[in-house]
């Protein structure tokens, strides 16, 4: 069974830096593309940023450019968003999720961790 | 970036009506379109890729059609399970983008 998990989430002031992470379990990790999502409270999804098998290609939204950074360590099954200079517009629930094989959209999501940016 | 326009915002409907969701690219996708259905506190579920595949496991009652900018999400038979929020998703070029939402209500 896949699982993702998130962490890493909280209350942070803004213009700080948080880093979140999702460990991931049930798959073969480095087979697959994966990326970040958020949602903010009440609002629709929108889509972050997004990292290929290998690291060789990366994607992020316009609204978080220069500011997060999408990593991932496929020893430890491990992806990372790492989020500086945040800003209250940040505020959301992230969710790290798996794009699916044979094109796919995304087929699999974690729970969500909540980060919340606010003084 | 390839903007999505998703409607209706909002769609009353009654058990057993057929329905219709459309989702507008701003430039061709292809077939790179998803549908997901999001419940209140869950997260999103994956129904339809590549415009008009079928996630297994999801009911058959679920089909997508379209290409290039036109899209469209039919509910053959809507069930008091399928009233929550659907949304579209271009997965052609970065930066990915989703439509707005469309929650389906009850009538």
């Amino acid at each position: 069974e896949v699982q993702l998990v998130e962490s890493g989430g909280g209350l942070v002031q803004p213009g700080r830096s948080l880093r979140l992470s999702c460990a991931a379990s049930g798959f073969t990790f480095d087979d697959y593309a994966m990326h970040w999502v958020r949602q903010a409270p009440g609002k629709g999804l929108e889509w972050v940023s997004g990292i290929n098998w290998n690291s060789g290609s990366i994607g992020q939204a316009d609204s978080v450019k220069g500011r997060f950074t999408i990593s991932r360590d496929n020893a430890k099954n491990s992806l990372y968003l790492q989020m500086n200079s945040l800003r209250a517009e940040d505020t959301a629930l992230y969710y790290c999720a798996k794009v699916g094989s044979s094109g796919r959209g995304f087929d699999d999501w974690g729970q969500g961790t909540l980060v919340t940016v606010s003084s | 970036d390839i903007q999505m326009t998703q409607s209706p915002s909002t769609l009353s409907a009654s058990v057993g009506d057929r329905v219709t969701i459309t989702c507008r690219a701003s430039q061709s996708i292809s077939s790179w379109l998803a549908w997901y259905q999001q419940k209140p506190g869950k997260a999103p579920k994956l129904l339809i890729y590549k415009a008009s595949s079928l996630e297994s496991g999801v009911p058959s009652r679920f089909s997508g059609s379209g290409s290039g900018t036109e899209f469209t999400l039919t509910i053959s038979s809507l069930q008091p399970d399928d009233f929550t929020t659907y949304y579209c998703q271009q997965y052609h070029s970065y930066p990915w983008t989703f439509g707005q939402g469309t929650k389906v209500e009850i009538k």
